[in-house]
């Protein structure tokens, strides 16, 4: 059991980039999601799936998009990379609501 | 809106001291509470709580939950420099799917 994984761990896009954060978990879940850390700010949603070809925004989802086509995979897009999006990303999946999240190792994206 | 609230922001101690972590919460449906401590990584799970008034404990670490004043405690008693983190607290609403809300987290460095 992998657990859930994010690649890349780094990168570096220039303003107006795009780029696709890979996650994948192998424990069937059902829920996933995507969150943004930024200093100090604890974490923030970005976009969830309840299930594979069902996704919702979150509270900060401009500039990004995800697809569920699997149970297995959640990419977040960006389109038009900007400043703004510098941040850890972190992506998370739960099998029912009774255990905490797992989470992916993160992704540390910064934009030039 | 719902909210969770953490404090202090920060905090500083030397080795042996015990800490207590506040998180108050104003959330629509509430189901659980959710402790998780993150070193420079992914956060890790620490913590769930669901009942009021039971004690969670492991080890040195111990949280406790009043969902009458709406706020949980995190103690860490005899701390170490291996207990230096990011403590982030979250709250799981009672509805399928939906996302864990985060607050922002306490900072706590523990000096030899």
């Amino acid at each position: 059991n992998a657990g859930v994984t994010q690649t890349p761990k780094f990168r570096i896009l220039k303003i107006g980039q795009s780029m696709t954060l890979q996650c994948a978990q192998d424990m069937n879940h059902n829920y996933m999601y995507w969150y943004r850390q930024d200093p100090g700010m604890g974490l923030k949603l970005i976009y969830y799936s309840v299930g594979a070809g069902i996704t919702d925004k979150g509270e900060v989802p401009n500039g990004y998009n995800v697809s569920r086509s699997t149970t297995e995979d959640f990419p977040l897009r960006l389109e038009l990379a900007a400043p703004s999006q510098t941040s850890v990303y972190f992506c998370a999946s739960i099998r029912d609501r009774g255990k905490g999240y797992t989470f992916g190792s993160g992704t540390r994206l910064t934009v030039v | 809106e719902d909210k969770v609230v953490q404090s202090p922001l920060s905090l500083v101690v030397h080795e042996g001291d015990t800490v207590t972590l506040n998180c108050s919460y104003e959330v629509t449906n509430f189901r659980s509470l959710l402790w998780y401590k993150q070193e420079k990584k992914a956060p890790t799970f620490l913590f769930m709580l669901t009942s009021s008034g039971i004690e969670k404990k492991s080890g040195r670490l111990s949280s406790i939950l009043d969902k009458k004043e709406l706020f949980s405690i995190l103690n860490i008693t005899a701390t170490q420099t291996g207990d230096s983190a990011v403590y982030l607290c979250a709250v799981g609403r009672n509805q399928a799917g939906t996302a864990l809300i985060f607050g922002k987290g306490t900072t706590l460095s523990v000096s030899s």
